[in-house]
């Protein structure tokens, strides 16, 4: 089966770092996707994943270890518009199905 | 603006009924997504098209089906509606066949009564 976990929500100063760690078990990996979604608008693609290690973009980078089945998403500098829900999502290994984790609320106080 | 258009933005419609949404991709883009979003289930892929093929399934419903056209839009048809398809559809496209490239509509909400 598919399962994918990730904190509910998560609450982080502005100027601080956070991690968002997800977890995931599916048939198959063939890549794993963090997306920003912002309340009531389209998510957008932040980074991707498929050979262990770190990807950087910016302030966020991605960490991938396919060993442990796990990931983590690091925002640093924090910014009060990085207020948003963070999803994890894994691409099985035939390709054919994307399995969305259920996305980590992350609310950046002053 | 990604430059995804859908439409239309709302839709309201009673149980039982069937209902299509419309998706226009970034110009270029080969490959069309369609997601659904619910409170319930969180964001779900539906299916993906390349250039007028099924390229990808997720866990689409028998009563859902989609299509590509030559000119690469596409349309969602929903049919036999039930109160739990209540959601909003996203489609997103990408130039190729990675989700990394893809940008999203601003979605469909359906509402179904």
């Amino acid at each position: 089966g598919q399962n994918i976990d990730q904190p509910t929500e998560m609450t982080a100063t502005e100027g601080a770092i956070v991690q968002i760690n997800c977890t995931y078990q599916t048939s198959g990996f063939n890549g794993l996707f963090w997306y920003q979604q912002h309340a009531g608008e389209a998510p957008t693609f932040l980074s991707y994943n498929v050979l262990d290690g770190l990807e950087e973009k910016g302030r966020f980078s991605s960490f991938l270890s396919r060993s442990k089945g796990y990931i983590y998403l690091l925002l640093k500098e924090l910014q009060m518009k990085d207020s948003a829900s963070y999803l994890c999502a894994v691409r099985d290994n035939y390709g054919q199905n994307f399995v969305f984790g259920p996305g980590t609320r992350l609310s950046v106080l002053p | 603006d990604s430059g995804v258009t859908q439409t239309p933005k709302h839709l309201i419609t009673a149980t039982g009924q069937r209902v299509t949404l419309r998706c226009s991709p970034r110009s270029g883009d080969l490959s069309v997504y369609w997601y659904q979003q619910s409170l319930d289930q969180g964001l779900q892929f539906l299916i993906q098209y390349y250039n007028g093929e099924e390229r990808a399934k997720g866990n689409i419903l028998e009563r859902f089906s989609a299509q590509q056209f030559p000119d690469l839009h596409s349309e969602l048809n929903l049919s036999s509606l039930e109160l739990g398809d209540s959601a909003l559809y996203f489609c997103a496209s990408s130039v190729g066949t990675l989700e990394t490239e893809a940008f999203f509509g601003q979605g469909t909400r359906l509402t179904v009564v």
